[in-house]
């Protein structure tokens, strides 16, 4: 069975300061994605890495595929309190369509 | 905005009630998904189809069905609802059912709550 750990489940930041989520798995993943998402609101996909070792920018948010693309992370600097909000990480299966597996995600709060 | 649209955006209802949710893709997405979503579960796949035959099947109750129409549009059917299907239902919809990106463009979600 495919599954993606988060880490850290929670954090609490103040403005300014930089931080880390992982997102890892024994298994394989032809590509990760990344989404963000609101209270009450759906999650807005962010990024999509697919190969192994690659890193993407998005502003102030970096993603990186890890080289035997079985992780990911996502690392902010300078965190505003916009980036607020409930990160993602997102995998598709093998057997099933495409569905995705999803991680339990990262609960973000950075206070000003 | 993701171009999904979910209706309605709240849902109250009694136990034992039914419910339908709509959803309508992107343009051009022929592949739609539901997803569940409560505190202690966080974001569970239900159901796909694409181009109006059913694909996959995650945790989905008996009590759940759904079905893609002829314009791609999807509803979601809860019966005999019980107050822990309160939840936020979300779709989302992709180009294909192709395994390597597979990105998913989520719709606002329909928040339902059974009392």
């Amino acid at each position: 069975t495919q599954l993606l750990e988060q880490s850290p489940q929670f954090l609490s930041i103040q403005e300014g300061e930089n931080l880390t989520v992982y997102c890892n798995s024994s298994s394989v993943f032809s590509s990760l994605q990344w989404y963000r998402q609101e209270p009450g609101e759906g999650p807005v996909l962010l990024v999509t890495v697919v190969t192994g070792g690659e890193v993407k920018k998005l502003k102030r948010l970096t993603f990186q595929f890890g080289d035997a693309r079985k992780d990911s992370s996502l690392h902010i600097t300078a965190a505003q309190p916009g980036d607020t909000g409930l990160y993602l990480c997102a995998g598709p299966t093998y057997n099933q369509g495409g569905k995705l597996i999803f991680g339990q995600g990262t609960e973000l709060s950075v206070k000003p | 905005d993701s171009g999904v649209t979910q209706t309605p955006k709240h849902l109250i209802t009694a136990t034992g009630q039914r419910v339908t949710l709509r959803c309508s893709p992107r343009s051009g997405d022929l592949s739609v998904y539901w997803y569940q979503q409560s505190l202690d579960q966080g974001l569970q796949f239900l159901i796909q189809y694409y181009n109006g035959e059913e694909r996959a099947k995650g945790n989905i109750l008996e009590r759940f069905s759904a079905q893609q129409f002829p314009d791609l549009h999807s509803e979601l059917n809860l019966s005999s609802l019980e107050l822990g299907d309160s939840a936020l239902y979300f779709c989302a919809s992709s180009e294909s059912q192709g395994v390597k990106y597979n990105e998913q463009f989520f719709g606002p979600g329909t928040r339902l709550t059974v009392l």
